[in-house]
């Protein structure tokens, strides 16, 4: 079976201090990553997906396939960084449907 | 180019009521996908379409719960009869092809059950 675990709910960080949010999956075969954002009143949107290997809004995410981890990092926040992120994981074999973690909200401070 | 559009926003019914959510994806899009959201849990797949065909309903929860997509273009979910469990935030989604694995969201139905 195929799961994501985000284990932090809440990442609450000063503006210019770094952020990293915590991603662990599990899955058979050959898994696609992803990272998701909701920004407050906007629908849920792709922030970069592990293929692309890019950087989007200065966020970077780098699959370990050893760790089984895409954890998803941002050098210095800005207060429009502040969202809920959700981490996800879809696979060819699974129909491309997305399993979602928990997601984690991110609040950051001025 | 519109994006993925839902309707109703905002649903407010009581138990044992019925209640049609319907979603219009991206044009040209083959693949549509429901997704929900229960308070306090993550967002759950429920159903694939491929143009009018279930590709996969391994996630509908239960036989309360019927889609459909007519001619391969907007899709319905119908919940017959509500329960108050079946309340959250119900997530349609498009994608082009399974080689462009990008699924663009709609705004999400809200849903609440009294």
């Amino acid at each position: 079976a195929q799961r994501v675990t985000q284990p932090e709910k809440l990442l609450s960080v000063f503006k210019g201090a770094p952020v990293e949010l915590k991603c662990n999956y599990s899955y058979s075969g050959s898994p696609e990553l992803f990272w998701y954002v909701q920004y407050s009143r906007q629908r849920l949107q792709l922030l970069l997906r592990h293929i692309s290997r890019e950087s989007i809004k200065g966020f970077t995410a780098d699959l370990n396939k050893g760790e089984t981890s895409f954890h998803l990092k941002k050098p210095f926040a800005q207060e429009e960084d502040s969202a809920m992120y959700y981490c996800a994981l879809s696979g060819k074999a699974a129909g491309n449907k997305l399993t979602f973690g928990g997601g984690t909200r991110v609040l950051v401070k001025p | 180019e519109a994006g993925v559009t839902q309707f109703p926003s905002h649903s407010v019914i009581e138990k044992g009521q019925t209640v049609t959510l319907r979603c219009d994806p991206i044009s040209g899009h083959d693949n549509l996908y429901w997704y929900r959201r229960v308070m306090g849990k993550e967002i759950k797949f429920l159903l694939h379409f491929v143009k009018e065909s279930k590709q996969d309903e391994s996630g509908m929860p239960n036989n309360r719960f019927l889609a459909e997509r007519t001619g391969g273009t907007y899709s319905t979910l119908k919940v017959q009869p509500a329960e108050l469990e079946d309340s959250g935030v119900y997530f349609c989604a498009s994608s082009q092809d399974l080689v462009r694995l990008e699924q663009f969201f709609g705004p999400g139905t809200r849903l609440t059950v009294l």
